[in-house]
């Protein structure tokens, strides 16, 4: 199984809002990442966690809040976006030897975010 | 530091027609390559990578590509377009000592006329 499962697959909020994006995945792989992607460009890193800790964070802001409650899953919690943070937002995960990353990254399909 | 160019942001072949997708990178060390293809409102897929051994990487889908050092290029080919091969594709590099960072180059778009 290399699936990476993403929910919801659309999301439509307000700037006011409180909502979640969740992230699964049953491979074992203990390295979660979360990417966002405007249209037409690549993905951008946004935080990765390694071990359910966060390891990399890209100063995004504190309106996006990620949490790792196990090795399976991965969220990310949203709260008082504006609407520039319209975008797909992907999930990825990868495996860890010896707390190295190993070079492949499997990807969710993504939750398409709209911010009204 | 590392980097990836993508040479055209479009590209168009008709139906049949070889495809060539351009990647050039810029790393101090030999890294790790990979091509990822990404349909609409789709997350991104592997297609095919390469890490270490034979230089030239077959992927799915009938992709592959030739990793050439002295070029610094990793470029993707399919010898016959399919209209279901018109995608986004996007080139990437990571560091072979590890790290979670992957490079993405800024894409090609690939379009298929029947």
């Amino acid at each position: 199984d290399t699936e990476v499962t993403q929910t919801p697959k659309h999301l439509v909020m307000g700037m006011t809002n409180k909502k979640s994006l969740k992230c699964e995945q049953h491979m074992g792989h203990r390295a979660m990442y979360w990417y966002k992607q405007k249209a037409k460009k690549p993905p951008e890193l946004m935080f990765v966690y390694s071990y359910e800790k966060l390891s990399i964070n890209e100063s995004v802001p504190s309106r996006f809040s990620p949490e790792c409650p196990n090795s399976s899953l991965l969220n990310l919690h949203l709260h008082a976006l504006q609407p520039e943070d319209s975008a797909l937002y992907l999930c990825a995960s990868s495996q860890l030897d010896m707390g190295q990353s190993s070079d492949t990254q499997y990807f969710g399909p993504g939750t398409r975010l709209t911010v009204l | 530091a590392q980097s990836v160019t993508q040479l055209g942001s479009h590209v168009s072949v008709s139906e049949g027609a070889l495809v060539l997708l351009r990647c050039n990178y810029s790393s101090s060390v030999p890294p790790y390559l990979f091509w990822y293809v990404q349909y609409p409102n789709q997350g991104l897929q592997l297609l095919l990578k390469y890490t270490t051994g034979a230089t030239l990487v077959k992927g799915i889908n009938g992709f592959e590509a030739e990793f050439k050092k002295s070029e610094t290029s990793f470029h993707l080919t399919k010898p016959s377009a399919h209209m279901s091969d018109a995608a986004e594709y996007f080139c990437a590099v990571s560091r072979r000592t590890g790290g979670f960072k992957t490079i993405f180059g800024a894409g090609t778009r690939l379009f298929v006329k029947a």
